[in-house]
């Protein structure tokens, strides 16, 4: 079964542009989350979706969305971007068997790393 | 203030040796607990997830601890190898599946 993929793997950009990533979670799953990864802050969580609906959503500001298709994939947009946006954007899908809490396993993609110059 | 901190910051240790990693919490409420690997330019793997019942772990040479009184978890990594060279990241989830994220532990093992 192939894992989750994102494209691209890298990007350049320059401030004040806009930005789209794209995940393709795990056949079968979901539920997708994305995180925000730099070496000062480490790990952030931006938003969850299921069933196109976001579920769950972190502490960025409204520059930051994200939708996800009925096919389960999923995309998140950056818009006016900054220096301080420059980062690895994770995705990671997990079955989202129902019930809560949740302990599905997540399984992550390899990135996007985004450079704003 | 919902937060995870990890200790120690990084650490170098011999291969096949031994190594503890600790990570204390303040979250509530308390859902479960996850350690994940991250190998340099990839993304993390899930080692381990533990829920408020459980208080020890294995996944191969990982063993995760919880302490949910004290608010601690421990992973300890068996024989090192060199391929336990990564990033060990905490993460507790609370409330509405919430989460809070440790700095990472930085593990260097050396021949």
């Amino acid at each position: 079964k192939a894992g989750v993929t994102q494209t691209p793997r890298y990007l350049i950009k320059t401030r004040g542009q806009q930005v789209t990533l794209s995940c393709s979670p795990i056949s079968g799953h979901r539920s997708v989350s994305w995180y925000q990864q730099t070496p000062g802050q480490g790990l952030q969580f931006l938003f969850e979706y299921f069933s196109e609906t976001q579920r769950n959503k972190g502490n960025f500001p409204g520059r930051f969305s994200g939708r996800q298709f009925s096919n389960s994939r999923s995309e998140m947009n950056v818009s006016t971007l900054e220096l301080g946006d420059s980062a690895l954007y994770l995705c990671a899908s997990s079955l989202a068997k129902g019930g809560h809490p949740s302990t599905d396993t997540q399984y992550f993609g390899p990135g996007t790393r985004l450079t704003v110059l | 203030k919902n937060q995870v901190e990890q200790s120690p910051q990084s650490l170098i240790i011999l291969e096949g040796k031994n190594c503890t990693l600790q990570c204390n919490y303040t979250v509530s409420p308390f859902s479960n607990l996850r350690w994940y690997k991250q190998d340099t330019g990839r993304g993390p793997v899930s080692l381990t997830i533990m829920t408020f019942s459980e208080n020890t772990k294995s996944n191969g040479r990982y063993t995760a601890t919880l302490d949910a009184d004290t608010k601690q978890s421990s992973l300890h990594i068996t024989a090192s190898q060199l391929s336990d060279s990564a990033s060990y990241i905490c993460v507790a989830f609370y409330g509405n599946n919430r989460l809070a994220f440790g700095k990472g532990n930085q593990v260097v093992v050396i021949p």
